[in-house]
């Protein structure tokens, strides 16, 4: 079975950095992109960043761009996101999320998600 | 940007109801349009893809339709269990960009 186990979250201050991982397991890791999506307290769901399977192209949110950076280990399923100059807006629950080989590409596997909470 | 807006933001309904629940893109977005279903400090599950096709294992009280710009997810018969926020999304180009979100409570 699929599974994505999110790691790395934890309280800091803004201007701070702080590096999420993500640990995938139970599917073929290098044939499916993996995203990033957050989702800040009582609020909806934000898609933050995306990378493909080869890892060669990444996308971003204008919110992140700059700042957050998406890269994967293949070697070690691992996907993860480097989050520099943290702002209090970045506080969220940060999900990990798989692309399905289902046209259009929905997010078929989700981790359980880790909280990033960036306050003074 | 696409910009996807749901509606209703909230939506009361009874254990046997029908309900409907309405997605429109800024643009054409072809049938990229997905739905997922959110409980309580869990993660996103989905529910329909490319706007009409049921995911594995979800109920067939679950169905999506519509295309291009305008889009519907219905139940046909609320169970307890599907009190929840649903929310849709394009994957019709980057940046993938969520509804947000209908919160669907017992009345």
């Amino acid at each position: 079975e699929v599974q994505l186990l999110e790691s790395g979250g934890g309280f800091v201050q803004p201007g701070e950095s702080l590096r999420l991982s993500c640990a995938a397991s139970g599917f073929t890791f290098t044939s499916y992109a993996m995203n990033w999506v957050r989702q800040a307290p009582g609020k909806g769901l934000e898609w933050v960043s995306a990378v493909s399977g080869s890892g060669s192209s990444t996308y971003y949110a204008d919110s992140v761009k700059g700042r957050f950076t998406i890269s994967r280990d293949n070697s070690k399923n691992t996907v993860y996101l480097q989050m520099d100059s943290l702002r209090a807006d970045d506080t969220a629950v940060y999900y990990c999320a798989k692309d399905s080989p289902l046209v259009v590409a929905p997010f078929d596997w989700w981790g359980q998600g880790t909280l990033v909470a960036v306050s003074s | 940007d696409i910009q996807m807006t749901q509606s209703p933001s909230s939506l009361s309904a009874s254990v046997g109801d029908r309900v409907t629940i309405t997605c429109r893109s800024s643009q054409n977005i072809d049938t990229y349009l997905n739905w997922y279903q959110q409980k309580p400090g869990k993660a996103p599950k989905l529910l329909i893809y490319a706007a009409s096709n049921l995911y594995s294992g979800v109920p067939s009280r679950f169905s999506g339709s519509g295309s291009g710009t305008d889009f519907t997810l219905i139940i046909s018969s609320l169970h307890p269990e599907d009190f929840a926020t649903y929310y849709c999304q394009q994957s019709f180009s980057a940046p993938i960009t969520f509804g947000q979100g209908t919160r669907l409570e017992i009345k």
